[in-house]
């Protein structure tokens, strides 16, 4: 596709049980960003990935969130028992470089509703 | 740590005025100061954008200041039309991460 694709757009929950969303970054980005959006406030920073892989997870809230790339491609966040807290937008980005200084293509999110 | 602040945090301007957005960031070493555009459920999608060697950029209605030394930098939209209502993000960037600001919800009025 054209763009970075996330899937699924929208996931319900039950507390205590695991998530994992899926990126699809625009091919031949080598930089994959996930970041955290919770309901009207701005961007937190996950985890940066350059290739397969992650030379900055300063960003993963606890234990509980991992994510993986795989293939320089797909990379997945996993949420193992979420918690209510957990709720949020979770927002994919790519990029050509990993120099942070250039644009970042976002996808349109997964919305996680965590009951 | 680095942190970059945004003011303010929702601007309602008449439609055909225009628009001022400030950050102001901590790290020195930052070099690369892009704004990015947030409509309702969609992904943030970069606007414009400016290096530490350029005062000010313009693009259209669209412009973007630095002032190094101060270490702010702001968006200017002239001429607002409804479509440019959504929430804007300012960042800035060095060698290691971007620092986001949090958020302008900027609001067009008829």
């Amino acid at each position: 596709g054209a763009g970075v694709s996330q899937s699924p757009s929208n996931k319900v929950t039950e507390k205590g049980k695991d998530v994992e969303l899926r990126c699809d970054p625009i091919s031949g980005h080598t930089a994959l960003y996930w970041y955290r959006q919770s309901l009207g406030q701005g961007l937190e920073f996950l985890i940066y990935f350059q290739g397969n892989s992650a030379p900055d997870k300063s960003g993963l809230p606890s234990d509980r969130f991992s994510a993986e790339r795989t293939g320089g491609s797909v990379s997945t966040l996993t949420i193992q028992r979420t918690q209510q807290e957990d709720s949020a937008v979770y927002l994919c980005a790519s990029s050509l470089g990993g120099t942070h200084t250039g644009e970042l293509f976002f996808g349109e999110g997964s919305r996680l509703t965590v009951l | 740590g680095e942190n970059v602040e945004q003011h303010p945090s929702t601007l309602s301007v008449q439609e055909g005025d225009s628009a001022v957005i400030k950050c102001t960031y901590s790290d020195s070493a930052s070099n690369y100061f892009p704004w990015y555009k947030q409509e309702l459920g969609k992904g943030p999608q970069l606007i414009i954008d400016i290096r530490s060697n350029v005062g000010e950029k313009k693009d259209q209605r669209i412009a973007v200041t630095l002032n190094k030394t101060a270490k702010h930098f702001s968006l200017h939209i002239t001429e607002t039309q409804p479509e440019d209502s959504a929430v804007y993000f300012c960042a800035a960037g060095g060698n290691y991460q971007l620092i986001w600001g949090a958020g302008t919800k900027l609001i067009i009025k008829p």
